[in-house]
């Protein structure tokens, strides 16, 4: 089993829907978790912490759930430049863990 | 200014060559990292340095050899590569080990021939 888990999609959408994207880790140790956004032949950029208040940032929600061991991402009014590869990291005191990422591809 | 600068941008090497590929920040970081992404891959961690000492090394053959001269610069030294260790290579820092969160730079394309 990967340590996180993410569905690989791709996620078809139209301009102005709204798109999840779920994730699930498996180390408890884990401590700090994030969303990064990787284009197409680019570096990962960060997206977003995410913390078990949640935490909004514009049109990117993002919650966490420990005991469920569950990450989740919410797109609103999605853009074309949405489009992307999402990353769900898990970090531990000395690593970051990444997912395998769910692509996004938003449509006219 | 979150910055993480990688040298050179695309690299291409033969089997017998020797390269370095650069990577330096200034923003006071005391972790680093050496990641390795294959397409449609997610990075995959191979180096931790933490205050300029190798704090992890996730069984990485010894063709790859990291450095970290000082607190600013992480280097990766390649020596005898095989053609499936294309790849891009990633660097990133983060504040410390604990994160909180990793920067990364734009990474090094190599393609060993």
């Amino acid at each position: 089993r990967k340590e996180v888990e993410q569905d690989p999609g791709p996620f078809n959408v139209p301009e102005g829907a709204t798109v999840a994207f779920n994730c699930t880790y498996s180390n408890s140790a884990s401590q700090s978790f994030f969303w990064y956004r990787q284009d197409c032949r680019k570096e990962p950029k960060l997206l977003m912490s995410v913390y078990s208040s949640g935490n909004e940032d514009g049109r990117f929600t993002a919650q966490l759930n420990r005991a469920s061991q569950y990450i989740s991402l919410l797109i609103r009014d999605s853009k074309l430049s949405d489009s992307a590869t999402y990353l769900c990291v898990a970090g531990t005191a000395s690593k970051l863990t990444f997912g395998t990422g769910t692509r996004l591809q938003v449509t006219l | 200014d979150t910055e993480v600068t990688q040298t050179p941008k695309h690299l291409v090497m033969g089997m017998t060559n020797k390269k370095s590929l650069k990577c330096e920040q200034h923003m006071g970081h005391r972790a680093m990292y050496w990641y390795k992404q294959k397409a449609k891959k997610p990075p995959e961690l191979m180096f931790v340095y933490s205050y300029e000492k190798l704090s992890i090394n996730e069984s990485v053959p010894s063709r790859f050899s990291p450095e970290c001269p000082n607190s600013s610069l992480l280097n990766l030294h390649l020596h005898a590569l095989q053609p499936e260790d294309s790849a891009l290579y990633l660097c990133a820092s983060s504040q410390n080990l604990q994160g909180p969160e990793a920067f990364f730079g734009q990474g090094t394309r190599l393609t060993v021939v």
